[in-house]
């Protein structure tokens, strides 16, 4: 199993409830990824990590939402006080490193965690 | 800013039919395209990488062009099989420059279905 893996899978929670969704890229991949893709849409880009350090935030939709990479490998994707729009399911995907050539470019995704908010 | 389309959003066709799944883009300033498959309850698999330089790339069965100055791409699926069945979303990543991390700017997918 080289691949990017995500736990949960699926996440059922109740409105109000904090969430936390972990994804392991992967291993020696600079680059980290996280999507939004909800129901019947395309994903779309909530933040991005090289190594350890988050430089594109740009993509979360509220302060809500935060996202972590502490030791430049394993991320967790943060939701606080869940709302029913959250509801989605959340990819991630990463990438050897930010260079030139696509091969190194080239984005691998993981199989998304699925969050229902009651 | 940059936004994708994919026409049409379902197809329905016999197997064996050759089909072209479109995708355009509105800002001809990208760094590549890329083609994914997406299965219901999966994530994506990447099928085929266009970097901005090229017009085309084959893998197999598939066939995708770009036409970077009309914001066009084509996905070209030859002989189509019931396994084909999935929903195909193009992704498009702007150019490597200051402020730009390598985020995809995705459409929203075409399903397509393939019939016995």
């Amino acid at each position: 199993g080289a691949g990017v893996s995500q736990s949960p899978r699926y996440k059922v929670a109740k409105r109000g409830q904090d969430v936390a969704l972990r994804c392991d890229p992967i291993s020696g991949h600079v680059s980290l990824f996280w999507y939004q893709q909800a129901l019947g849409q395309g994903p779309e880009f909530l933040t991005y990590f090289q190594n350890e350090a988050q430089l594109d935030k740009s993509g979360l939709p509220s302060d809500r939402f935060f996202a972590e990479r502490p030791e430049g490998s394993v991320s967790t994707l943060k939701i606080q006080r869940t709302q029913q729009e959250d509801s989605a399911v959340y990819l991630c995907a990463s990438s050897l490193a930010p260079r030139r050539d696509s091969s190194y470019n080239e984005q691998f995704f993981g199989p998304g965690t699925r969050l229902t908010v009651l | 800013k940059q936004e994708v389309t994919q026409i049409p959003a379902a197809l329905s066709v016999p197997e064996g039919e050759n089909l072209v799944l479109n995708c355009s883009f509105t800002d001809s300033a990208i760094y590549n395209l890329q083609w994914f498959r997406q299965d219901p309850g999966k994530g994506l698999t990447s099928l085929l990488l266009i970097q901005s330089s090229q017009r085309e790339q084959t893998s197999g069965r598939l066939n995708a062009s770009l036409d970077k100055s009309s914001g066009r791409s084509t996905l070209y699926i030859a002989a189509s099989q019931p396994g084909d069945s999935a929903t195909y979303l193009c992704a498009v990543r702007p150019p490597l420059q200051a402020g730009n991390t390598g985020k995809l700017i995705f459409g929203q997918g075409t399903t397509l279905q393939v019939k016995p």
